[in-house]
Order: C-alpha cells, then structure tokens, then sequence
C-alpha cells in the first residue's frame, strides 16, 4: 500500500461548481499535513496546511481526519485559474513530506 | 527575498554519462531536500542534507549521490545515467527546526537522457 494515495483524477467541473478531493495515508505517526499546487510543468507550491480542527482559507477548506487516516481539499466556487495538480503531502515521523501522486482539477467555462 | 534556485533549467544527457545539479537554499533556510518527479507523478524523495551531512535517504540507488556546502548551497550528482532517470528533479529548502511547516521549492531541473 502506498503511503499517500489520491485519486488521479482528472476531475472536470464547471466554473462555479464545488469539488472535493480525497486523501488517504498510511503511516498513522504521522505529524502534519499539506495541500500543494501544481501547475503543468511548474513546481509544487504550498496551498495550506492541514489541521486537526480544519482550517479554511478564502474558497479553500482543508479537512483532517485522523482516526480514519485521510485528509481533505474542498474548492468552492471553482475558478478558471483553479486547473491545476492538487498534491496531498504527508509528514511522517520523521518528518520527510511525502507526497501523493496529485489529483487533476479542470475547471471549464 | 530570493528563493530557492536551481540550475541548469534543462539538461539533456546520454545514458552512462554523470549529471550535477545544483541548489541555492531560500535565505534563512539551512535544510535543502532534492526530490525526482517523473510524468504524472508525484514528487519522489531522495534525500536531505542538513549540516553539510546526509540526513535522511529515500528509495534510490547510490548511483544518486550529494553534497551540501557550508553556504547551505546543495548538489545532486547521478552517475551511469538511465534512461529511466529523465525527470523534473525538485530542489525543495526548509528550516530544520520549523518542521512543521511546508517547503519552497525551485522550479526545478528537467533532465532528459537519450
């Protein structure tokens, strides 16, 4: 079992829809959480971190779960500029980020 | 505020040829990650240097070797280059004692060998 798995996707919405993304991760020591960004051909950039109690930045909520070992990204009122690669990224005990392998989002008009 | 940096840009090579790629740290940052990412994938951890001194190793062979230097500058050399090692190779800094907080990344190094 891989240590973060996503779903690939893509994921196609329309502008102004709402869309979900999962993430599940295996190694329960597991100390922090991120959500990263990634544009075709650009590299990872943070988009929030993840925390117990949830945390939501302007159309972005991010979710933990860890009794059930997964974490979340909801992206309300999705935006053109939204199409991207979400990558769910794991700290483990030793604090190495792992990262998944990235969900795909595109947003059309 | 400059942030991590990475060169060359590209890089194309032939298989069994040798391969440095260097890293300039985020100012502040003292911890320099090197990560591969091949297409459609997520970023795959190599290493991490920290005190001039390999830290941490992930799942690659010792054809993948580094150095970090007493600037926190860093180099990532492969050897006997593959085929299989053309990818985008992330350079990602960070400050060893905020563990909690995400990386920076370089926008990166694509390598290609033929």
């Amino acid at each position: 079992r891989k240590e973060v798995e996503q779903d690939p996707g893509p994921f196609n919405v329309p502008e102004g829809a709402t869309v979900a993304f999962n993430c599940t991760y295996s190694n329960s020591a597991s100390q922090s959480f991120f959500w990263y960004r990634q544009d075709c051909r650009k590299e990872p950039k943070l988009l929030m971190s993840v925390y117990s109690s949830g945390n939501e930045d302007g159309r972005f909520t991010a979710q933990l779960n860890r009794a059930s070992q997964y974490i979340s990204l909801l992206i309300r009122d999705s935006k053109l500029s939204d199409s991207a690669t979400y990558l769910c990224v794991v700290n483990g005990g030793s604090y190495i980020p792992t990262f998944g392998r990235g969900t795909s989002l595109i947003v059309h008009p | 505020d400059a942030g991590v940096t990475q060169s060359p840009t590209h890089l194309i090579k032939t298989r069994g040829q040798q391969v440095t790629l260097r890293c300039s740290p985020k100012s502040g940052h003292d911890t320099v990650s090197w990560y591969q990412q091949a297409l459609g994938q997520g970023p795959q951890f190599i290493f991490q240097y920290y005190e001039e001194e390999e830290r941490q190793r992930g799942n690659f062979p010792d054809r993948f070797s580094g150095h970090q230097f007493p600037n926190y500058s860093s180099e990532l050399n492969v050897n006997a280059l593959l085929l299989g090692d053309s990818a985008l190779y992330l350079c990602a800094s960070s400050l060893a004692q905020d563990r909690d907080y995400g990386y920076t990344f370089g926008s990166g190094t694509r390598l290609t060998v033929v």
